[in-house]
């Protein structure tokens, strides 16, 4: 268990629709990161966040956003949902320390039809 | 942007045989990772390398950070069925975000 949590699991959709992910980081991690896997792909970082702040931004569609709240907790608002959107989506967090390495949580598997 | 170039693809092998994998970039990684990924469940971290020319073994595995910091291997010696999984290398590059950019993973297979 990398003491990261994700909900949901699992989620079906329509396409035109509009979710929101869920990430709980690991305790005391300020960093949480946000990363797409389409199928047999590898995984493609969307957005970082930094203590509540957006740090990074990889390759984020316009219509997806994310935040962190104050708790460290965070979303991946994913809207307009497309067929191509569906993948699995990661969230891992950090330490501090700029090199240390992510956690990834079980992710949510976005199914969209 | 910064790109990791991960080989084999994809590797079939028979239980006790060593296996070997590698990532290599056109730029420099301060920090080298390798993770797993079993089917349906989030990359867990094997090894981490922080350092041009170390070497780091946990249990059967062993990776090394290159000295060019341009590239690392993951050897596995004496696979065993339970190896079966996506192996991804991931480093940190130049950039002070802490951004992770994974390489697009090694499938391997174990027969046993």
């Amino acid at each position: 268990d990398s003491g990261v949590t994700q909900t949901p699991k699992h989620l079906i959709t329509a396409t035109g629709q509009r979710v929101t992910l869920r990430c709980s980081p690991r305790s005391g991690d300020l960093s949480v990161y946000w990363y797409q896997q389409s199928l047999d792909q590898g995984l493609q970082f969307l957005i970082q966040y930094y203590n509540g702040e957006e740090r990074a931004k990889g390759n984020i569609l316009e219509r997806f956003s994310a935040q962190q709240f104050p708790d460290l907790h965070s979303e991946l608002n994913l809207s307009s949902l497309e067929l191509g959107d569906s993948a699995l989506y990661f969230c891992a967090s950090r330490r501090d320390s700029l090199n240390s390495p992510l956690h990834f949580g079980n992710g949510t598997r976005l199914t969209v039809t | 942007g910064q790109q990791l170039n991960q080989s084999p693809q994809s590797m079939f092998i028979q239980e006790g045989e060593d296996v070997s994998m590698n990532c290599t970039s056109s730029s420099i990684f301060n920090t080298w990772l390798w993770y797993k990924q079993d089917p349906g469940e989030g990359p867990v971290l094997l090894i981490a390398l922080y350092k041009a020319g170390e070497l780091t073994s946990n249990g059967r595995l062993t990776a090394q950070f290159g000295i060019t910091r341009k590239d690392s291997f993951l050897n596995i010696s004496a696979s065993i069925p339970s190896d079966v999984g996506i192996y991804f290398c991931a480093g940190h590059g130049s950039s002070n975000t802490g951004k992770l950019i994974f390489g697009q993973g090694t499938t391997l297979q174990v027969k046993p």
